[in-house]
């Protein structure tokens, strides 16, 4: 069966520090994986998307970016970190474009 | 680009009375409407969905249905219990991306 492992759970970095969250799928081939961030608990908001290894689409113009590594990995960074980075940070993946959406755990990122 | 509105933004309801949470959106185009499940501190879990070719679908006590013509869709849940307050999210979307709805927090009151 297919998992989707996210790391870390919590984390607190200072202003200015960078961030690496990274993402990975068990049990699926070339799957689409997305990171969405949620803020205040309600609305989600597309970041980046990928549809293959290199392929990254980004929705949201900030000092964030996404890489796709490998097949199955996707990581979220940043070289420096703003006090309005924080929030609760999800992955997810899909299989294809008929399939709904599967989450991971998300890391809930504070900036101080 | 896709909108998608949710409406209430808070529900409560007494244990065994059922909940509807209303979702319209904007693209005529979108073909897929899942609606998720988040619990305080986890990731959002789809609960069910539904797709343009269809009006109805229902699992156990949780249906959703679909108005293409209006460009709204629903999600009813009957016989409410306790374990089903968290927040409800809608979403639409057709290709490779789902927009969601701002989220719905239910209580369900015992």
């Amino acid at each position: 069966s297919q998992t989707i492992h996210q790391w870390p759970a919590t984390l607190v970095q200072p202003v200015g520090s960078p961030l690496s969250l990274e993402c990975t799928v068990e049990g699926t081939s070339n799957p689409n994986l997305y990171w969405y961030r949620q803020a205040a608990g309600r609305g989600l908001q597309l970041l980046f998307y990928s549809v293959g290894i290199g392929q990254i689409s980004s929705e949201v113009p900030q000092n964030l970016s996404a890489s796709r590594p490998q097949d199955r990995q996707f990581i979220l960074s940043s070289k420096k970190l703003l006090l309005s980075d924080s929030g609760f940070y999800l992955c997810a993946w899909r299989a294809d474009r008929g399939s709904g959406y599967t989450f991971g755990s998300g890391t809930r990122l504070t900036v101080v | 680009g896709e909108n998608v509105e949710q409406h209430p933004s808070t529900l409560s309801v007494q244990e065994g009375d059922s909940a509807v949470i209303k979702c319209t959106y904007s693209d005529s185009a979108s073909n897929y409407f899942p609606w998720y499940k988040q619990e305080l501190g986890k990731g959002p879990q789809l609960i069910i969905d539904i797709r343009s070719n269809v009006g109805e679908k229902k699992d156990q006590r949780i249906a959703v249905t679909l108005n293409k013509t209006a460009k709204h869709f629903s999600l009813h849940i009957t016989e409410t219990q306790p374990e089903d307050s968290a927040v409800y999210f809608c979403a639409a979307g057709r290709g490779n991306k789902l927009v969601f709805g701002a989220g719905t927090i239910l209580r369900v009151k015992s």
